[in-house]
């Protein structure tokens, strides 16, 4: 099984387009990122939820708007798609309460190009 | 903020070679550091770790990283390389009671046969 899923692992859009991407993870963590990597390869975190809180929201555009029905699911969706939104997204996990922080279990990637 | 920096952006090395990949980070305070192994396609995977206790920490694989903490540092290291080590490392920082985890910009490592 699976311990971080995202779906789709592809994604190829025109610009203008709204997409989401979709991560699950069944390790039972309470935390939950997403993170961008660019074509250099730099990672740079987006948003983490804890227990569906939203806790960190770094710099991103409005357009993207992260969603956590429960604390094993956190879905990205993005408005407008730009041509600069071309990256791949990866979600990851931690259990964040009662262990040291920072252990991440990263998804597979969703790669999304933009045209 | 922390900040981290991995001076070596590219590194080729022969199989059998022994590897360093340097990491400082920047923080006054308590924190835990990790390397993270992205190999060609796939996700990123925990390397190792480091928390407290004994500064050498060993990780799978035969990979092993000593934290200095008078220089900020917490150096990948690896006696001997092999072809399927060819990877993107990453060094990666947590402040203690912190909640974000910040990489590094990435070391990619190819071993040629």
């Amino acid at each position: 099984d699976t311990a971080v899923s995202q779906t789709p692992k592809y994604l190829v859009t025109q610009m203008g387009n709204d997409k989401s991407i979709k991560c699950e993870q069944n390790l039972g963590h309470d935390t939950m990122y997403w993170y961008k990597q660019d074509s250099k390869k730099f990672l740079k975190i987006m948003f983490s939820y804890n227990n569906k809180e939203l806790i960190i929201n770094e710099t991103v555009p409005n357009r993207f708007s992260p969603k956590s029905p429960d604390k094993a699911h956190l879905n990205l969706h993005i408005n407008s798609l730009e041509l600069g939104d071309s990256a791949v997204y990866f979600c990851a996990s931690s259990q964040a309460t009662g262990r040291p922080a920072g252990e991440l279990f990263f998804g597979e990637g969703s790669r999304l190009t933009v045209l | 903020a922390q900040s981290v920096s991995q001076h070596n952006h590219h590194v080729i090395l022969s199989e059998a070679a022994s590897l360093e990949l340097g990491c400082n980070y920047s923080y006054g305070g308590t924190v835990n550091l990790f390397w993270y192994v992205q190999y060609p396609g796939q996700h990123l995977q925990l390397l190792l770790k480091y928390f407290s206790g004994d500064p050498l920490v060993k990780g799978i694989k035969g990979f092993e990283a000593e934290f200095i903490k008078s220089k900020f540092s917490f150096n990948l290291r690896k006696p001997s390389v092999q072809w399927s080590d060819t990877a993107e490392y990453f060094c990666a920082v947590i402040t203690g009671g912190g909640n974000k985890l910040t990489f590094g910009t990435g070391t990619q490592l190819k071993v040629e046969l």
